[in-house]
């Protein structure tokens, strides 16, 4: 079974662009959740999908969103980018969520100038 | 506030001897721990979890052991292998929040030959 993909691995912006991550889950698995990851930070939760609908957020401000498609697919939009987006932002799928393990795709190492 | 402390950034251990990892948290709420293995331009992968119920799980050289009167929690590796060299995330959930992950900054084990 093929793991969890994101695209692009690794992108540079500039203050005040938008910028759109992407997520494959794993076959079968309909949760998807988004975190951001900075340094002596962990990760932290940004929102998690599930069939299509965003089921939890965390605090981030209104410039975060996503979203899932029908075939669990999740992208996640960063509008107004500021320097301290700079992060890697993973995706993570799970069957149902609520507990279930979370696979972690390998990151979206974003640097913003 | 951090509700998931993970207090030492860093350890060193030497190749076969007991690593141990450790890990605070704050919510008296939380009934799920888990600890995620990550290494460098790779998403975090699962490794092993407890539930609230139990106060020791084992899997092969891992063992997670919880003290809920003292809220820690702790990794246990033996023996520690090179391969082992890594950063360990420790995180926790409950059901209140809708088994949302929150997760501590991580601790950068590193196995001396």
């Amino acid at each position: 079974k093929a793991g969890v993909t994101q695209t692009p691995r690794y992108l540079i912006k500039t203050r005040g662009q938008q910028v759109t991550l992407s997520c494959s889950p794993i076959s079968g698995h309909r949760s998807v959740s988004w975190y951001q990851q900075t340094p002596g930070q962990g990760l932290q939760f940004l929102f998690e999908y599930f069939s299509e609908t965003q089921r939890n957020k965390g605090n981030f401000p209104g410039r975060f969103s996503g979203r899932q498609f029908s075939n669990s697919r999740s992208e996640m939009n960063v509008s107004t980018l500021e320097l301290g987006d700079s992060a890697l932002y993973l995706c993570a799928s799970s069957f149902a969520g609520k507990g279930d393990t979370q696979y972690f795709g390998p990151g979206t190492r974003l640097t913003v100038l | 506030d951090q509700q998931v402390k993970q207090n030492s950034p860093s350890l060193s251990v030497q190749e076969g001897r007991i690593s141990i990892l450790n890990c605070d948290y704050t919510n008296s709420m939380f009934d799920y721990f888990l600890w995620y293995k990550k290494y460098p331009a790779e998403g975090p992968t699962f490794l092993i979890s407890i539930s609230s119920i139990k106060d020791k799980n084992e899997d092969g050289r891992f063992t997670v052991f919880l003290n809920k009167s003292a809220k820690h929690l702790s990794l246990h590796i033996v023996p520690s292998q090179p391969g082992d060299s890594a950063v360990y995330f420790c995180a926790a959930s409950a059901l209140d929040s809708n088994y949302q992950l929150i997760w501590g900054a991580g601790t950068k084990l590193i196995i001396k030959p």
